[in-house]
C-alpha cells in the first residue's frame, strides 16, 4: 500500500496567519492527491483535488501544490472557521489511503 | 440539492453480521462512483471499498477483503455494504461518499470524494 506521511500533527495559528500542511507519499503518485477539511462531528469536506485544483465554493485563501512525492496545503490569512482537522488522501492506486490528519488550532 | 443519507449502524456482538445502506438524491446516482470510508479516533479515515457506477467492478481495502461486499441499486439510487465477521477492529463511523468524476486535461480520471453522509455509527462490542 502507499504510505501518505502527513505533517505536523498539530499546529496552532493566530487569525490572518498563513500556514503550511505536508504530505509525502511512499512512492509516486503523480497528481492523485486531494486535501479535505474535517470540522467536529461532520463529515469531511473536499477542499482540493488533484493536487492544486479547488474544489467549487472553497474559498481562494486554500491552495496545493506539488514536488516531486512530496505535497503542501497552503492556507492564507487564516480565519476562525479554518478550524479543523485536515487530511491527504492519495488516489493513485485504487487502494486509496489518506494521511493521519493535521489538527490546526485557531488562536 | 445533492445528498447522502447513511443507515443501518448499530450494536452487533463480535463475529456478526451488519447491512449499512446509503440512500442517494439530487445526482444521476448510476454515474458516479461510490464509497464507504470510516473513521475511528485511533485510526484516522481508512477507505473501506468503492464500486463502480455500473456496479460490476468493486474494490476492498485489504483490512475488509472476504468479509465486506459492496453493492448498489441504481433504480432505487442505494449504496450498501454487507459486513460480516465482524470483529472490534471494525468499530467506526461508516460514512458513504460520491466520487467527483473528474477527468485532467490527458482524459485520466482522478477521483476524489466530494459529497459525503453524515455517517453511521458501528460498534463491535459484547
Amino acid at each position: 500500500d502507499i504510505q501518505m506521511t502527513q505533517s505536523p500533527s498539530s499546529l496552532s495559528a493566530s487569525v490572518g496567519d498563513r500556514v503550511t500542511i505536508t504530505c509525502r507519499a511512499s512512492q509516486s503518485i503523480g497528481s492523485y492527491l486531494n486535501w479535505y477539511q474535517q470540522k467536529v462531528g461532520k463529515a469531511p469536506n473536499l477542499l482540493i483535488y488533484a493536487a492544486s485544483t479547488l474544489q467549487t465554493g472553497v474559498p481562494s485563501r486554500f491552495g496545493g501544490s506539488r514536488s516531486g512525492t512530496d505535497f503542501i496545503l497552503t492556507i492564507s490569512n487564516l480565519q476562525p472557521e479554518d478550524s479543523a482537522t485536515y487530511f491527504c488522501q492519495q488516489t493513485y492506486s485504487s487502494l486509496y489511503t489518506f494521511g493521519h490528519g493535521t489538527k490546526l488550532e485557531i488562536k | 440539492e445533492v445528498k447522502l443519507l447513511e443507515s443501518g449502524g448499530g450494536l452487533i456482538q463480535p463475529g456478526g453480521s451488519l447491512r449499512l445502506s446509503c440512500a442517494a438524491s439530487g445526482f444521476t446516482f448510476s454515474t458516479y462512483v461510490m464509497s464507504w470510508v470510516r473513521q475511528t479516533p485511533g485510526k484516522g479515515l481508512e477507505w473501506v471499498s468503492s464500486i463502480s457506477g455500473s456496479g460490476d467492478i468493486p474494490h476492498y481495502a485489504d483490512s475488509v477483503k472476504g468479509r465486506f461486499t459492496i453493492s448498489r441499486d441504481n433504480s432505487e439510487k442505494t449504496l450498501s455494504l454487507q459486513m460480516n465477521s465482524l470483529s472490534a477492529e471494525d468499530t467506526a463511523i461508516y460514512y458513504c461518499a460520491k466520487d467527483l468524476n473528474y477527468f485532467d486535461s490527458s482524459g485520466y480520471p482522478h477521483d476524489a470524494f466530494d459529497i459525503w453522509g453524515q455517517g453511521t455509527m458501528v460498534t463491535v462490542s459484547s
